[in-house]
C-alpha cells in the first residue's frame, strides 16, 4: 500500500531559528515528492517539487532534500519567520495514474509553529 | 477573480439533507478534484474529472455525486449528507497529469453535518 509518513508530528521553534522536517515514504513506482505549505483556514500550496534525479532543491528560506535509494525527503526552513507558522505536507504520486487521474498520496503533515 | 474558488466558505447541515459544494476554476484546467481532509488522515480523494462530462472516483466515493458539464465547474453532491461527513473539503485542478504538474487548491469549504 502506497504510505507517506511525516516526522514529527508538530513542532515549536523561536523565530530565527532552523528547522527540518521529515518525510518517508512507500510508494512505488516512484517519479516525483512534492512539498506543500497549508496555511490554517487555507488549501495547501505547493513549495517544491522533486524528481528522483534531483537531490537537493531550493525555494528561498526552504531546501528540500531527496534520498530515492533510502525513500526519504526531508523540508528545511532556515531562518524561521512567524510567517512559517502552517502545515507541511509531503505528497506523493501514488504510482501509475489510471484514466488519467494525478492521483497523490498525502502525508498527514508537521504541523509547525514559529514563536517570539 | 482569477483562480479557483469554492463556496460556501462554511455550511452546517443536518442530516440526511442534500448539499453541493461548489468548485469555480478560471484557468480552463482540463483536470479537477475532490479531496476531503480530517484530522489524522491526509488529504484523501473523493473524484476526480479529466475533462468535461469525464470523472471517475477516487479513494472515498461513497455518499458522493460529482458532475462537469463545463470545465470550469466541478460542483460536488452529497445525496443525503452523514455526520461521518463532516470535514474540510478542497477543490483542486491541474493543467495535465505530467510528472511535474501542480494541482491548486481552493480556500476548502468546512461542512458540519448535525
Amino acid at each position: 500500500k502506497n504510505q507517506v509518513e511525516q516526522s514529527p508530528q508538530s513542532l515549536i521553534i523561536l523565530e530565527g531559528k532552523n528547522c527540518t522536517l521529515q518525510c518517508n515514504y512507500t510508494v512505488s513506482p516512484f517519479s516525483n515528492l512534492r512539498w506543500y505549505k497549508q496555511d490554517t483556514g487555507r488549501g495547501p500550496v505547493s513549495l517544491t517539487i522533486m524528481t528522483f534525479s534531483e537531490n537537493t532543491k531550493s525555494n528561498g528560506r526552504y531546501t528540500a532534500t531527496l534520498d530515492a535509494d533510502t525513500k526519504q525527503s526531508s523540508l528545511h526552513i532556515t531562518a524561521s519567520q512567524l510567517s512559517d507558522s502552517a502545515s507541511y505536507i509531503c505528497v506523493v504520486p501514488g504510482g501509475t495514474p489510471t484514466g488519467g487521474g494525478n492521483k497523490l498520496t498525502f502525508g498527514t503533515g508537521t504541523q509547525l509553529k514559529v514563536e517570539l | 477573480d482569477a483562480g479557483i474558488t469554492q463556496s460556501p466558505r462554511y455550511k452546517i447541515t443536518e442530516t440526511g439533507r442534500q448539499v453541493t459544494l461548489m468548485c469555480h476554476q478560471t484557468w480552463s484546467h482540463s483536470y479537477m478534484f475532490w479531496y476531503r481532509q480530517d484530522l489524522g488522515h491526509g488529504l484523501r480523494l473523493i473524484y476526480y474529472s479529466a475533462a468535461a462530462d469525464i470523472t471517475d472516483k477516487g479513494e472515498v466515493p461513497d455518499g458522493y455525486v460529482v458532475s462537469r458539464s463545463k470545465t470550469e465547474n466541478f460542483p460536488l453532491t452529497l445525496e443525503s449528507a452523514t455526520r461521518s461527513q463532516t470535514s474540510v473539503y478542497f477543490c483542486a485542478s491541474s493543467e495535465s497529469t505530467g510528472s511535474k504538474n501542480i494541482q491548486y487548491f481552493g480556500a476548502g469549504t468546512r461542512l458540519s453535518v448535525l
